[in-house]
């Protein structure tokens, strides 16, 4: 079982909103402040930085893309959701351990 | 321009070992945390270790914390990671990458492949 579980796959059509989860299952993560997510276009191929420490954004990425937490369940939100987001999305933890936990991904299909 | 690139991939049989490097350019490599991350169809990404940017500090999964060594040579501007010990599950394509944000990788590689199988 992994320490961060991701809804295996979400889907929307364009324009709409979606929202991935990702709960922390460990208490590894400590205050789970430190909460990064990744979009990666294809296996196997480079990831994008999208959001870090719960809710920043780096420069360039789009502000369509936002973050949240509740609890020990962190959130990624892409609003007005374009074909280009069609994509595989990973959140990750760092841990008390100085360890790196990954989610198990979420599969974002553009209908 | 920022740039990664993992070399030294490549079929090893279980048991062997294997460095794999990552050049860096385009940025003041000494001043960054590196990290190794891997994917495999299995086992989906996966952190493997990092360093910091003097070499002084290393972490390791739990999963080759033992096996797996992080290095680097900062007057060449290259991380390496020494894997010995290889195991079939440890097939994968591995990435180096940036660490630019706080607990975060902002610059990845293209990957190096590591198939370990007899």
């Amino acid at each position: 079982q992994s320490a961060l579980t991701q809804p295996p796959s979400v889907s929307g059509s364009p324009g709409q909103s979606v929202t991935i989860s990702c709960t922390a299952t460990s208490s590894d993560v400590g205050d789970y402040n430190r909460v990064c997510w990744y979009q990666q276009q294809s296996p196997g191929t480079a990831p994008k930085l999208l959001i870090y420490d719960v809710t920043i954004r780096p420069s360039g990425v789009p502000d369509r893309f936002s973050g949240s937490k509740s609890g020990n369940t962190a959130s990624l939100t892409i609003s007005g959701l374009q074909a280009e987001d069609e994509a595989d999305y990973y959140c990750t933890s760092h841990t008390t351990y100085n360890t790196y936990f990954f989610g198990t991904g979420t599969k974002v299909t553009v209908l | 321009e920022v740039q990664l690139v993992e070399s030294g991939g490549g079929l090893v049989q279980p048991g062997g070992s294997l460095r794999i490097s990552c050049a860096a350019s385009g940025f003041t490599f000494s001043k960054y945390w590196m990290h190794w991350l891997r994917q495999s169809p299995d086992q989906g990404l996966v952190w493997v270790s990092d360093i910091k940017g003097d070499g002084s500090n290393t972490h390791y999964a739990d999963s080759v914390r033992g096996r797996f060594t992080v290095s680097r040579d900062n007057a060449k501007n290259t991380l390496y990671l020494q894997m010995n010990s290889l195991r079939v599950d440890d097939t994968a394509v591995y990435f180096c990458a940036r660490s630019g944000a706080p607990y975060a990788v902002d610059v990845w590689g293209q990957g190096t492949t590591v198939t370990v199988s007899s």
